[in-house]
């Protein structure tokens, strides 16, 4: 059963750099790390996907060491938009079938 | 390009009425999927189609049915519903097929309250 654990809360202030750990300790050989950003009353949103080493884009960075038991999500500059809850998936096997699990998520504040 | 729609966006049931929550999407994605959102919790999924036509289990499928009407259309519907089953659900949609590394796209969910 691949679970994953995250801080449930962090504070941050504009302009730092945000590092959201997420532990995947029975993560699988096949599955990938995704994380994903819900704003209130939205749905979420895709922020980065990776398998190992470490994956960048426009908004955000990923650092999956050689064991892959754990990932850091990366946000550089955060500004005030970036409040929100942060989630980091991997997979899970039910009835022979692989699902995508959901946590409780990370609540970052991010303060003037 | 409308991404993902969800109908209604709110709705207020009593003790054992019934219904159905409408999702549709315009990007061509074989899998769809319906979750629930309790307040202050993270998802959980109720039922997947990984293709038209076909349907699965989630965490939590008591309660519910579903049908992927097409390609497009994924409805969930509650025949009884209970309190338990006031929550936000999302729909979303994927391309790939290939779960390990899916990249899903949500609705803008829909506020249900059961009385």
């Amino acid at each position: 059963l691949a679970k994953t654990t995250q801080p449930i809360s962090m504070d941050s202030y504009e302009g730092q750099e945000v590092n959201i750990t997420c532990s995947h300790n029975n993560i699988a050989t096949n599955d990938y790390i995704t994380w994903y950003q819900q704003f209130p009353s939205q749905g979420p949103r895709f922020i980065i996907q990776g398998y190992k080493t470490k994956v960048t884009n426009e908004v955000a960075s990923l650092f999956i060491p050689a064991d892959r038991k754990s990932s850091t999500l990366s946000l550089p500059r955060v500004s005030l938009s970036d409040t929100a809850v942060y989630y980091c998936l991997v997979g899970d096997t039910m009835d022979s079938s692989y699902k995508l699990i959901f946590g409780s998520g990370t609540r970052l504040l991010v303060r003037p | 390009n409308a991404g993902v729609t969800q109908t209604p966006k709110f709705q207020v049931l009593k003790t054992g009425q019934s219904m159905t929550l409408q999702c549709a999407q315009d990007m061509n994605h074989n899998s769809m999927y319906w979750y629930r959102q309790d307040p202050g919790m993270g998802l959980r999924l109720i039922y997947y189609s990984a293709s038209e036509g076909t349907t699965d289990k989630g965490e939590v499928p008591n309660g519910y049915n579903v049908s992927r009407l097409n390609k497009r259309e994924f409805s969930l519907r509650l025949e009884s519903a209970a309190p338990s089953q006031t929550s936000v659900y999302f729909c979303a949609s994927s391309d790939e097929g290939h779960p390990e590394a899916d990249t899903q796209y949500f609705g803008p969910g829909t506020r249900l309250t059961v009385l």
